[in-house]
């Protein structure tokens, strides 16, 4: 069965520091993976998704992989108060399957 | 110019009826799927489609059933409503890359 792990929070983060996220798969047939962003009463929202070894970044985001550990982190830099949200890890095998979701990691920046 | 849309945003309606979620995306893409969000926020994908076959159905009872009249429309049928299927229901359009999520439809079975 597949799974992803996440830890729930919430994690409490000053603003302007950096907030680390992270995120365990157990399918080795994944293939990428994504961060979400979802306000409540929202609908998840694509952050970045990653699928080589290594670290990618956009802006203030930095994604990072280590399939041999089977390990996703999302690095969100300069924390903003607008950033306070619940962050979803997904995993995608490939071909028409869907994402499997983690539960999701609520966020909450202090101004 | 919505990218995926569905309708209606909220349904209310009482156990035991039989209720219908459209979806629609105008971004061409040929695979579409259907989300269930429950009370605790956990997200976990119920159908997905692909130029109008049904690819997966990840032991989703039977009482629901996808109908797809076109590659820009999925919709979600719900027989025989039951408390439980009160949820967040999302559909996602989907490249490659990317799955775009529609806005929700908030199901409360009373």
């Amino acid at each position: 069965q597949k799974e992803v792990e996440q830890n729930s929070g919430p994690l409490s983060v000053p603003e302007g520091a950096i907030a680390s996220l992270n995120c365990t798969y157990s399918d080795r047939g994944s293939q990428s993976f994504f961060w979400y962003r979802q306000y409540s009463g929202k609908s998840p929202e694509l952050i970045m998704f990653i699928y080589s070894n290594g670290d990618k970044e956009d802006g203030r985001f930095t994604a990072q992989l280590n399939k041999a550990s089977q390990y996703v982190s999302l690095l969100i830099r300069d924390s903003q108060p607008s950033d306070s949200a619940t962050y979803l890890c997904a995993v995608f095998r490939g071909g028409a399957d869907g994402l499997t979701f983690g539960k999701g990691t609520h966020l909450i920046i202090q101004p | 110019d919505t990218a995926v849309s569905q309708t209606p945003k909220y349904l209310v309606t009482q156990m035991g009826n039989d209720k219908s979620i459209k979806c629609e995306q105008n971004l061409g893409h040929d695979t579409m799927y259907w989300y269930k969000q429950d009370s605790k926020k956990f997200l976990k994908i119920m159908f997905s489609y692909n130029n109008k076959e049904l690819i997966i159905n990840e032991t989703v009872p039977n009482r629901f059933s996808p109908k797809s009249p076109d590659k820009a429309h999925l919709n979600l049928h719900i027989n025989s409503l039951e408390l439980g299927d009160s949820a967040v229901y999302f559909c996602a359009s989907a490249t490659a890359n990317e799955q775009f999520f529609g806005p929700g439809t908030r199901l409360t079975v009373l």
